[in-house]
């Protein structure tokens, strides 16, 4: 089956502008979290939806917002983009069937540069 | 939330097999470890996952002791291709939810 999909793959922006970045999870996955991918501060967590809510949040600005539709796909907005939010940004889903052990699987991710 | 460190980097030549060991002290009773390889500008690719003692599949082995405070990934024969950046993470997902922490990943340089 189809992995995760993430659109789109490349994007260039402006200081100051929003982006809107789109993930469709593999069929079935429930669960949808999101990353911000640096060379300087690594894989960081940004959120977790499930059920077109946030269940989980990592340390980032509120620029950062995301969101769940009823069918599992989920898009992450930055708004007023800064420099240092250039990053590839990676969209995971998850089962998350309540059994432990769920693997998380990737998509190859949207890069932004913001300039 | 239990924080992983792993080696920065290690060098290997083709055809040998390379470990690399993550140590994950404060994991949790529901925790499982899972390894992901990532080339550059691609989303890590899943690898292995287990609880405790050996799993292996097709690509690795994953060496988990009874204490689980560390694991132990274990790439057999690895090949030009097997450079990549490894990462080990430990995740909870029986608490509604989980947030995913990475440590900064293994850098491994497989040389001819």
């Amino acid at each position: 089956k189809a992995g995760v999909t993430q659109t789109p793959r490349y994007l260039i922006k402006t200081r100051g502008q929003q982006v809107t970045l789109s993930c469709s999870p593999i069929s079935g996955h429930r669960s949808v979290s999101w990353y911000q991918q640096t060379p300087g501060q690594g894989l960081q967590f940004l959120f977790e939806y499930f059920s077109e809510t946030q269940r989980n949040k990592g340390n980032f600005p509120g620029r950062f917002s995301g969101r769940q539709f009823s069918n599992s796909r989920s898009e992450m907005n930055v708004s007023t983009l800064e420099l240092g939010d250039s990053a590839l940004y990676l969209c995971a889903s998850s089962s998350d069937t309540g059994a432990p052990g769920n693997t998380i699987y990737f998509g190859e991710g949207s890069w932004l540069t913001v300039v | 939330l239990a924080k992983t460190t792993q080696p920065i980097s290690m060098d290997s030549y083709e055809g040998q097999e390379v470990n690399i060991t993550c140590s994950h002290n404060n994991i949790a009773t529901n925790d499982y470890i899972t390894w992901y390889q990532q080339f550059p500008s691609q989303g890590p690719r899943f690898i292995i996952q287990g609880y405790k003692t050996k799993v292996t599949n097709e690509v690795a082995s994953l060496f988990i002791p009874a204490d689980r405070k560390s694991s132990t990934l274990s790439l057999p024969r690895v090949s030009l291709s097997d450079t990549a950046v490894y990462y080990c993470l430990v995740v909870n997902q029986n608490t509604g939810g989980f947030k995913t922490i990475f440590g900064a990943g293994t850098r491994l340089f497989v040389k001819a």
